[in-house]
């Protein structure tokens, strides 16, 4: 299957600090990439959709000022979590879809799990 | 809503078969997905079923699907310690610009005794 790639895996940065999250698709184009965030013992949580080359549609109760998107090109997509505080602590994980293969499956990257402390 | 429920736990020993059951709310889904999610990575798609498919088989994986209940079913054979993690199905909707989008369930995670 395509694969996407996650980066950092892991990553440990102080309160008050931005952080930024890449998802590539390796090996296809990826016209929507999903933005997920899943807590412990906790389903995943979609929190944004993006398209490439337009602005990401946020989930209701998402802030949009805090989670930053840009999908500026069909193999990446970014995720920056401005001002991280604690509560910002999680797993969160992209996905990516073509419409060129309307089909069957989101492709998943490995996550990256965040920890402010 | 686009509801997904899953019971959270299952164990099984060695050997036995598991089944892992789901249940939900939409009958407009257009595909149902079995993930595994490890330790600290990421998701892992076992496999799919389309919506007007009843069952579908791969290697030690049966999935069955039951429309008229909403009730979706993983059945993995011969459960080893390695099939050890997190479980969630998902279903996604064939509508406009939500194609990829995917509405999950809270994940079962099923032990395996040696």
């Amino acid at each position: 299957g395509a694969v996407v790639s996650q980066h950092p895996s892991r990553v440990i940065c102080k309160s008050g600090t931005s952080v930024k999250i890449e998802c590539r698709s390796l090996d296809f184009q990826a016209t929507t990439m999903f933005w997920y965030r899943q807590f412990p013992k906790q389903s995943l949580m979609l929190m944004a959709t993006s398209n490439e080359g337009s602005k990401a549609t946020y989930e209701q109760g998402v802030e949009k000022d805090k989670f930053l998107i840009n999908h500026a090109s069909l193999t990446l997509s970014t995720l920056t979590v401005t001002s991280a505080h604690p509560e910002d602590s999680s797993f969160y994980i992209c996905s990516a879809t073509s419409h060129q293969d309307r089909n069957t499956e989101a492709f998943f990257g490995q996550g990256t799990r965040l920890t402010v402390v | 809503g686009e509801d997904v429920e899953q019971s959270l736990f299952l164990s099984v020993r060695e050997g036995d078969s598991s089944v892992i059951n789901c249940t939900y709310t939409d009958s407009s889904s257009t595909y149902l997905y079995w993930y595994k999610q490890e330790p600290g990575a990421g998701l892992q798609l076992l496999t799919y079923i389309f919506s007007n498919m009843d069952m579908k088989q791969d290697q030690r994986l049966t999935v069955l699907l039951n429309k008229k209940d909403k009730h979706l079913s993983l059945r993995i054979a011969d459960t080893q310690t390695g099939d050890s993690a997190i479980y969630f199905c998902a279903e996604t909707f064939d509508r406009g610009s939500t194609l990829g989008r995917l509405y999950f369930g809270r994940g079962t995670q099923l032990t395996v005794w040696p």
